[in-house]
Protein backbone atom coordinates (compact mmCIF):
# COMPACT_ATOMS: atom_id res chain seq x y z
CA UNK A 1 0.00 0.00 0.00
CA UNK A 2 1.63 2.74 -1.20
CA UNK A 3 1.75 6.05 1.45
CA UNK A 4 1.80 9.71 0.13
CA UNK A 5 4.73 10.45 -2.61
CA UNK A 6 6.14 13.54 -3.79
CA UNK A 7 8.55 15.12 -6.17
CA UNK A 8 10.99 15.84 -6.79
CA UNK A 9 13.04 15.35 -3.22
CA UNK A 10 15.42 18.19 -3.50
CA UNK A 11 15.21 21.04 -6.00
CA UNK A 12 17.27 24.80 -6.04
CA UNK A 13 15.99 27.60 -8.07
CA UNK A 14 16.64 31.13 -8.19
CA UNK A 15 15.07 34.30 -6.94
CA UNK A 16 11.83 35.07 -9.56
CA UNK A 17 12.18 31.92 -11.63
CA UNK A 18 8.37 29.27 -10.78
CA UNK A 19 8.94 26.10 -9.59
CA UNK A 20 5.98 22.89 -9.66
CA UNK A 21 6.33 20.41 -7.07
CA UNK A 22 4.35 17.21 -7.29
CA UNK A 23 1.74 14.64 -4.95
CA UNK A 24 0.48 11.85 -4.95
CA UNK A 25 -1.99 11.10 -2.40
CA UNK A 26 -1.86 7.61 -0.25
CA UNK A 27 -4.29 4.67 -1.99
CA UNK A 28 -7.90 5.47 -1.20
CA UNK A 29 -7.35 9.25 0.03
CA UNK A 30 -9.12 11.81 -2.10
CA UNK A 31 -8.00 15.46 -0.03
CA UNK A 32 -4.73 16.77 -0.72
CA UNK A 33 -3.32 19.43 1.56
CA UNK A 34 -0.09 21.22 1.30
CA UNK A 35 2.05 22.47 3.45
CA UNK A 36 5.11 24.93 3.98
CA UNK A 37 7.76 24.04 6.83
CA UNK A 38 10.76 26.58 7.66
CA UNK A 39 13.40 25.19 9.24
CA UNK A 40 12.71 24.61 13.24
CA UNK A 41 9.31 26.05 12.57
CA UNK A 42 5.68 23.58 12.47
CA UNK A 43 3.88 23.11 9.03
CA UNK A 44 2.14 26.02 7.37
CA UNK A 45 -1.24 25.52 5.90
CA UNK A 46 -0.96 26.63 2.22
CA UNK A 47 -3.96 24.91 0.98
CA UNK A 48 -6.33 21.97 0.37
CA UNK A 49 -8.04 20.79 -2.66
CA UNK A 50 -11.33 18.33 -2.62
CA UNK A 51 -12.98 17.04 -5.71
CA UNK A 52 -10.53 18.87 -8.20
CA UNK A 53 -11.02 22.66 -6.31
CA UNK A 54 -9.34 24.60 -3.98
CA UNK A 55 -11.72 24.01 -0.58
CA UNK A 56 -9.30 26.19 1.88
CA UNK A 57 -6.30 28.75 1.95
CA UNK A 58 -3.90 29.90 4.24
CA UNK A 59 -2.25 33.15 4.38
CA UNK A 60 0.11 32.61 1.24
CA UNK A 61 -0.24 34.87 -1.59
CA UNK A 62 -1.58 34.53 -4.43
CA UNK A 63 1.64 33.24 -6.18
CA UNK A 64 1.31 29.70 -4.46
CA UNK A 65 -1.18 28.30 -6.65
CA UNK A 66 -2.10 24.62 -7.55
CA UNK A 67 -4.42 22.06 -8.81
CA UNK A 68 -6.12 18.59 -8.29
CA UNK A 69 -6.30 15.95 -11.08
CA UNK A 70 -9.29 13.77 -11.52
CA UNK A 71 -6.86 11.02 -9.90
CA UNK A 72 -6.42 12.71 -6.85
CA UNK A 73 -2.78 13.87 -7.62
CA UNK A 74 -1.71 17.41 -7.00
CA UNK A 75 0.67 19.82 -8.26
CA UNK A 76 1.88 23.04 -6.17
CA UNK A 77 3.32 26.25 -8.04
CA UNK A 78 5.31 28.71 -6.48
CA UNK A 79 5.64 31.51 -9.41
CA UNK A 80 8.71 34.77 -9.22
CA UNK A 81 10.35 32.84 -5.95
CA UNK A 82 11.95 34.86 -3.56
CA UNK A 83 14.33 33.74 -1.01
CA UNK A 84 12.01 33.56 2.08
CA UNK A 85 10.39 30.73 -0.40
CA UNK A 86 13.48 28.13 1.04
CA UNK A 87 11.43 25.79 2.94
CA UNK A 88 10.39 21.97 3.28
CA UNK A 89 7.44 21.53 1.26
CA UNK A 90 5.34 19.04 2.79
CA UNK A 91 1.74 17.43 0.87
CA UNK A 92 -0.48 15.40 3.12
CA UNK A 93 -3.36 13.34 2.17
CA UNK A 94 -6.24 12.10 3.91
CA UNK A 95 -9.82 10.83 3.20
CA UNK A 96 -13.34 13.32 3.45
CA UNK A 97 -12.74 16.78 3.05
CA UNK A 98 -16.38 17.40 4.48
CA UNK A 99 -15.93 15.99 7.60
CA UNK A 100 -13.33 18.40 8.93
CA UNK A 101 -9.98 17.65 9.26
CA UNK A 102 -8.70 14.12 9.13
CA UNK A 103 -5.36 12.69 9.97
CA UNK A 104 -2.80 13.69 8.08
CA UNK A 105 -0.63 11.88 6.40
CA UNK A 106 2.56 12.98 4.86
CA UNK A 107 4.84 12.65 2.19
CA UNK A 108 8.80 12.89 2.46
CA UNK A 109 8.76 16.10 1.27
CA UNK A 110 10.30 17.98 -1.62
CA UNK A 111 13.44 20.54 -0.54
CA UNK A 112 13.26 23.97 -1.91
CA UNK A 113 16.39 25.95 -1.96
CA UNK A 114 16.16 29.38 -3.41
CA UNK A 115 19.59 31.24 -4.34
CA UNK B 1 -6.21 34.82 13.45
CA UNK B 2 -6.63 31.07 15.16
CA UNK B 3 -3.07 31.32 17.29
CA UNK B 4 -1.94 27.48 18.66
CA UNK B 5 1.16 27.90 20.97
CA UNK B 6 3.23 25.12 22.37
CA UNK B 7 5.41 25.21 25.71
CA UNK B 8 7.75 24.13 26.42
CA UNK B 9 10.05 24.65 22.85
CA UNK B 10 12.61 22.37 23.57
CA UNK B 11 12.59 19.17 26.43
CA UNK B 12 15.52 17.80 27.56
CA UNK B 13 14.85 14.73 29.43
CA UNK B 14 16.73 11.59 31.50
CA UNK B 15 16.20 8.45 29.91
CA UNK B 16 13.45 6.90 32.16
CA UNK B 17 12.16 9.98 33.44
CA UNK B 18 8.82 11.61 32.34
CA UNK B 19 7.10 14.60 30.99
CA UNK B 20 4.59 16.58 29.46
CA UNK B 21 3.91 19.18 26.68
CA UNK B 22 1.71 21.83 26.23
CA UNK B 23 -0.40 22.58 23.77
CA UNK B 24 -2.89 25.98 23.85
CA UNK B 25 -5.11 27.56 21.46
CA UNK B 26 -6.97 31.42 21.45
CA UNK B 27 -10.18 29.54 20.28
CA UNK B 28 -12.10 26.86 21.19
CA UNK B 29 -11.42 23.57 18.81
CA UNK B 30 -13.50 21.34 16.86
CA UNK B 31 -11.01 19.18 17.34
CA UNK B 32 -6.81 18.62 18.22
CA UNK B 33 -3.82 16.06 16.39
CA UNK B 34 -0.95 14.83 17.57
CA UNK B 35 2.55 14.30 14.98
CA UNK B 36 5.55 13.23 15.71
CA UNK B 37 8.53 14.53 13.35
CA UNK B 38 11.74 12.70 14.07
CA UNK B 39 15.39 14.88 12.76
CA UNK B 40 15.19 14.35 9.03
CA UNK B 41 11.79 12.81 8.58
CA UNK B 42 8.03 14.08 8.14
CA UNK B 43 4.92 14.50 10.15
CA UNK B 44 3.44 11.39 11.61
CA UNK B 45 0.04 11.55 12.97
CA UNK B 46 -0.27 9.97 16.47
CA UNK B 47 -4.12 10.86 17.64
CA UNK B 48 -6.95 12.96 17.75
CA UNK B 49 -8.94 14.23 20.25
CA UNK B 50 -12.40 15.43 19.45
CA UNK B 51 -14.68 15.46 22.53
CA UNK B 52 -14.10 17.75 26.24
CA UNK B 53 -12.03 16.10 28.37
CA UNK B 54 -11.57 13.27 26.50
CA UNK B 55 -8.10 11.24 27.05
CA UNK B 56 -6.33 8.36 25.03
CA UNK B 57 -3.50 6.43 25.75
CA UNK B 58 -1.09 4.63 23.55
CA UNK B 59 1.31 2.59 25.50
CA UNK B 60 4.09 5.24 27.52
CA UNK B 61 2.04 8.63 25.70
CA UNK B 62 -1.12 9.87 26.88
CA UNK B 63 -3.58 12.49 25.22
CA UNK B 64 -5.74 14.39 27.07
CA UNK B 65 -8.40 17.59 25.46
CA UNK B 66 -9.12 20.24 27.87
CA UNK B 67 -12.58 20.31 29.42
CA UNK B 68 -12.99 24.09 27.55
CA UNK B 69 -11.65 22.64 23.83
CA UNK B 70 -9.01 24.80 24.08
CA UNK B 71 -6.03 23.30 25.47
CA UNK B 72 -4.30 19.81 25.44
CA UNK B 73 -1.62 17.79 26.67
CA UNK B 74 0.84 15.07 25.62
CA UNK B 75 2.26 12.93 28.89
CA UNK B 76 5.10 10.61 28.04
CA UNK B 77 6.27 7.89 30.78
CA UNK B 78 9.78 6.43 31.19
CA UNK B 79 10.95 7.88 27.72
CA UNK B 80 12.93 6.12 25.63
CA UNK B 81 15.69 7.23 22.91
CA UNK B 82 13.10 6.30 20.70
CA UNK B 83 11.00 9.28 21.63
CA UNK B 84 13.22 11.35 20.35
CA UNK B 85 12.05 14.04 17.71
CA UNK B 86 9.75 17.23 17.69
CA UNK B 87 6.38 16.85 18.69
CA UNK B 88 3.32 19.16 17.01
CA UNK B 89 -0.11 19.96 17.90
CA UNK B 90 -2.32 20.84 14.70
CA UNK B 91 -5.74 22.18 16.18
CA UNK B 92 -8.91 22.87 14.04
CA UNK B 93 -12.01 25.51 15.41
CA UNK B 94 -15.12 25.25 13.34
CA UNK B 95 -14.30 26.13 9.65
CA UNK B 96 -10.91 27.00 9.69
CA UNK B 97 -7.85 25.30 8.42
CA UNK B 98 -5.60 23.04 10.48
CA UNK B 99 -3.05 25.21 12.49
CA UNK B 100 -0.03 23.89 13.96
CA UNK B 101 2.03 24.51 16.85
CA UNK B 102 5.73 25.51 16.94
CA UNK B 103 6.81 22.23 18.30
CA UNK B 104 7.98 20.48 21.55
CA UNK B 105 11.63 19.15 20.23
CA UNK B 106 12.46 16.77 22.84
CA UNK B 107 16.15 15.37 23.57
CA UNK B 108 16.92 12.00 25.49
CA UNK B 109 19.74 11.93 27.65
CA UNK B 110 21.27 8.16 28.26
Amino acid sequence: DAGVTQSPTHLIKTRGQQVTLRCSPKSGHDTVSWYQQALGQGPQFIFQYYEEEERQRGNFPDRFSGHQFPNYSSELNVNALLLGDSALYLCASSFGSGRGYQPQHFGDGTRLSIL
Amino acid sequence: GQQVMQIPQYQHVQEGEDFTTYCNSSTTLSNIQWYKQRPGGHPVFLIQLVKSGEVKKQKRLTFQFGEAKKNSSLHITATQTTDVGTYFCAAEAAGNKLTFGGGTRVLVKP
